[in-house]
């Protein structure tokens, strides 16, 4: 059964910092790896979506990377601000059923808090 | 925004009540999601449209819950009888463009009591 982990729960920063955060998967036979942000009281926002054959993936101050073989991804954020305040989750799939159906485990997601 | 409106945003109910809960996607995408966002956990999912095809119920947590895609579009998500344990945030996701990709409504809250 595959068991995504993310680590820290929770974390805090001043405005400005760059940071990264984990995600830990036990099944390296992946179809893809999602990042969605999750704002109070929201749906999720997906950030970046990395296609198993795919090592990283870039969108503006955020940079994903995924290392199927050791069971990681982690979300790099630069030069952080106030806005990126959220709780981020990593999803992944582990392939397309007959229906093109793909079921998404989630990880528990780590809260992210950036001080002004 | 997302192109999925839920509702109700919010619904508190008395236990043992049935409750309706509505998914509105925008057109031209076949593929609906239903996931539960129980307080401190991760999603689970529930239950998968893909157009014409059976939904996939698997995750469907007890027959007190059922789901119906009328027309290809919307979706209404019913919990029969509710318990306690309901109580948590129902989000509906639409498929897009790109394998992978879902977009998600702002969810339901459900809470029982």
């Amino acid at each position: 059964k595959q068991e995504v982990t993310q680590i820290p729960a929770a974390l805090s920063v001043p405005e400005g910092e760059n940071l990264v955060l984990n995600c830990s998967f036990t099944d390296s036979a992946i179809y893809n790896l999602q990042w969605f942000r999750q704002d109070p009281g929201k749906g999720l926002t997906s950030l970046l979506l990395i296609q198993s054959s795919q090592r990283e993936q870039t969108s503006g101050r955020l940079n994903a990377s995924l290392d199927k073989s050791s069971g990681r991804s982690t979300l790099y954020i630069a030069a952080s601000q106030p806005g990126d305040s959220a709780t981020y989750l990593c999803a992944l799939s582990t392939g397309w059923m007959n229906t093109g159906f793909q079921k998404l485990v989630f990880g528990t997601g780590t809260r992210l808090l950036v001080s002004p | 925004g997302a192109g999925v409106s839920q509702s109700p945003s919010n619904k508190v109910t008395e236990k043992g009540k049935d409750v309706e809960l509505r998914c509105d996607p925008i057109s031209g995408h076949t593929a609906l999601y239903w996931y539960r966002q129980s307080l401190g956990q991760g999603l689970e999912f529930l239950i998968y449209f893909q157009g014409n095809s059976a939904p996939d119920k698997s995750g469907l947590p007890s027959d007190r819950f059922s789901a119906e895609r009328t027309g290809g579009s919307v979706s209404t998500l019913t919990i029969q009888r509710t318990q306690q344990e309901d109580s948590a945030v129902y989000l509906c996701a639409r498929g897009g463009a790109s394998p992978g990709e879902l977009f998600f409504g702002e969810g339901s809250r459900l809470t029982v009591l």
